[in-house]
């Protein structure tokens, strides 16, 4: 069974650029999550969507940061327009059913990097 | 106050010894999971074992176990016969079943290095 999907891998792009961020789930998973990771600040939730709803947002830093989940199998991570501080490995995790009990399943992770 | 400690930074074991990683926890929450991942040099996040606050016996998986003692509250991850491969950081995270409380709360983590 594959496990989440991120694309790409790496990204390196200039600053003001727009960076999308692929996230693919585990098949039949319904809980999908968005981790940034940085030396600094660890491991950060940034969303979280159950059932292709976003449930909580909070942790998205900024107006610049969008994320989409328009079907059960794929979701994005859009930041418009790019900032150095941005530069982080981006995670995207998924999970099923009960919420508090399921472990998150992570993709291979998407290492940014704004120049 | 620190909800999910880990008090090693780094451990060095020499192969084949076994490993415990220490992990404690705060929690107010009678039911809650406690979860153990391991990141190796390559960046993955890769789950190892779960330990739900109910269950009555400690959680094994292969060489993975975890020594759950709830009084105490910790969660230490015990790594038999450890192996080079195993060199790697290890978080400890924790979700309380608090209403609508999804959170996984993290460790700082703590660097194994494996010593051939």
């Amino acid at each position: 069974d594959a496990g989440v999907i991120q694309s790409p891998r790496h990204e390196v792009t200039e600053m003001g650029q727009e960076v999308t961020l692929r996230c693919k789930p585990i098949s039949g998973h319904n809980s999908l999550f968005w981790y940034r990771q940085t030396m600094m600040r660890g491991l950060e939730l940034l969303i979280y969507f159950n059932n292709n709803v976003p449930i909580d947002d909070s942790g998205m830093p900024e107006d610049r940061f969008s994320a989409k989940m328009p079907n059960a199998s794929f979701s994005t991570l859009k930041i418009q327009p790019s900032e150095p501080r941005d530069s982080a490995v981006y995670f995207c995790a998924s999970s099923s059913g009960d919420i508090h009990n399921s472990p998150l399943h992570f993709g291979n992770g998407t290492r940014l990097t704004v120049t | 106050a620190q909800k999910i400690t880990q008090t090693q930074p780094g451990m060095f074991v020499q192969e084949k010894e076994a490993v415990t990683l220490d992990c404690t926890y705060d929690t107010s929450d009678p039911s809650y999971g406690l979860f153990w991942y391991k990141q190796p040099s390559s960046g993955e996040m890769i789950f190892l074992i779960y330990q739900g606050s109910y269950d009555q016996q400690n959680a094994t998986e292969g060489r993975y176990s975890l020594n759950f003692q709830k009084a105490r509250k910790s969660a230490n991850l015990v790594i038999s016969a450890s192996q080079l491969g195993d060199s790697a950081m290890y978080f400890c995270a924790m979700r309380e079943a608090m209403d609508s409380n999804y959170q996984l709360i993290w460790g700082a983590g703590t660097k194994l290095i494996i010593k051939p």
